[in-house]
């Protein structure tokens, strides 16, 4: 079936350090991919996605390429702030799909 | 515009009681997905209702069980509740087959002791 790896946390950095978050998935077709964010004690928001081979998607200073390739959707910010502490979940949900599958979410927390 | 709520916020239960878990969709939308978080991992789909119809379920045992009601709102319902039932449980809506922006409401904390 379908599924999502993602690096283990927590990462631990300084503020304005540069942020990776590897991402890689398992599916058939071409699925469209997410990134999402959980800040402490809050539902999940969408930070960028992805629908095809080579988007690349960007939000508040993040960005994520689709890379079908290697089918990975890994995550960066060249200068992490206090506030981008948070879990950050990838995910993909399948053409025509109806669900979404997470990976198992990546603890951050940016120092001052 | 409206966000996805969800109440109550928190509950805590008791091994073998049941649970009713509920969801008003963002404005507009009527699709409504709902998904268990544990602690430390990834949410998991439980299932989908459109239109009123479930559309889609995962790998939940039928004590899991939803409604989806004309206003677009939905409730989970949860039978024989079990230890590893405690868990956040997490409500997304979206617009038809547009299920790649699904939005997500804060959650509701559900412990089973």
């Amino acid at each position: 079936g379908d599924s999502v790896t993602q690096m283990e946390g927590p990462v631990t950095l300084s503020e304005e350090a540069f942020l990776t978050i590897n991402c890689t998935y398992t599916a058939t077709g071409y699925p469209s991919l997410f990134w999402y964010v959980q800040y402490p004690g809050e539902g999940l928001q969408l930070l960028l996605k992805a629908t095809k081979a080579d988007d690349k998607g960007s939000n508040k200073g993040f960005e994520a390429t689709y890379r079908k390739e290697t089918t990975s959707f890994h995550l960066e910010k060249g200068s992490v702030q206090v506030s981008d502490s948070a879990v950050y979940f990838c995910a993909l949900i399948k053409a025509a799909g109806n669900k979404l599958t997470f990976g198992g979410g990546t603890r951050v927390l940016v120092k001052p | 515009e409206t966000g996805v709520t969800q109440s109550p916020t928190h509950l805590i239960k008791t091994r073998g009681q049941q649970v009713t878990l509920r969801c008003s969709s963002q404005s507009g939308h009527n699709t409504v997905s709902w998904y268990q978080q544990a602690l430390g991992q990834g949410p998991q789909f439980i299932f989908q209702y459109y239109r009123e119809e479930e559309n889609g379920r995962g790998n939940f045992p039928p004590r899991f069980s939803g409604l989806q009601f004309p206003n677009y709102s939905s409730e989970l319902n949860v039978n024989a509740l079990e230890l590893d039932d405690s868990a956040l449980y997490l409500c997304a809506s979206s617009f038809g087959d547009r299920d790649d922006e699904q939005f997500f409401g804060p959650g509701t904390r559900l412990t089973v002791l």
